[in-house]
């Protein structure tokens, strides 16, 4: 069964760290690009985070500088290294493996997230 | 960043059908076949539904149907089903500087 899990959620002071996890399993990891999605409670999706099967990464505007998204190949292993952060980074985190198909990309499995919140 | 414009909230009786708008630009949703649609139920994970713009992932129903026109893609429900109550996201690639966008979602109530 393919599956993802995120791990490393929590309470942290505005302008700390946090470091997210995604262990997956029921597929070849390493053959597939990775992304890591973000909602606020009770509010929209949004996209934060890309990595394909090089490393090449992307980032959305809000988390640019702060983030760093890697991967373990060996580990089966997606990482978010969240840095700087602050109040409205407060959300659910998501990791998601994406499909490439003929002429699109798509997230077709998703974790069941891990809670992040930035508070004093 | 931006993102792409759905409405707030669709409602249907069972059996009916319902659309579903998702308006980007010429930069995401009229650039790129690589339309999305996801559906999430309360304290859930998000589930794939459509991609590339028409196409239904294996398991999901075939009352699910995804069309695009210009910078404007839709998701049609048919015979709205009491489990089709939940909340709704296209999302796009784009060329700007974010990767991806997602639309502001809509809440789907089955009357």
């Amino acid at each position: 069964e393919v599956q993802l899990l995120e791990s490393g959620g929590g309470l942290v002071q505005p302008g700390g760290s946090l470091r997210l996890s995604c262990a997956v399993s029921g597929f070849s990891f390493s053959d597939y690009e990775m992304n890591w999605v973000r909602q606020t409670p009770g509010e929209g999706l949004e996209w934060i985070s890309y990595i394909d099967v090089n490393a090449v990464v992307r980032y959305a505007d809000s988390v640019k500088g702060r983030f760093t998204v890697s991967r373990d190949n060996a580990k089966n292993s997606l990482y978010l290294q969240m840095d700087s952060l602050r109040v409205d980074d407060t959300a659910i985190y998501y990791c998601a493996r994406e499909i490439r198909g003929a002429v699109g990309d798509a997230l077709d499995v998703w974790g069941q997230g891990t809670m992040v919140t930035v508070s004093s | 960043q931006s993102t792409l414009t759905q409405p707030a909230s669709v409602s249907g009786s069972p059996g009916q059908s319902i659309t579903i708008s998702c308006t980007g630009t010429s930069s995401d949703v009229g650039a790129y076949n690589s339309v999305s649609w996801y559906q999430q139920h309360p304290g859930k994970a998000p589930k794939l539904m459509i991609y590339e713009v028409i196409n239904r992932p294996s398991g999901v129903s075939n009352r699910f149907s995804g069309s695009k026109t210009g910078n404007t893609a839709s998701l049609t429900i048919s015979g709205l089903q009491a489990e089709d109550e939940a909340n709704y996201y296209c999302n796009s690639h784009t060329g700007a500087s974010t990767f991806y966008v997602f639309g502001t979602g809509t809440k789907v109530t089955v009357l």
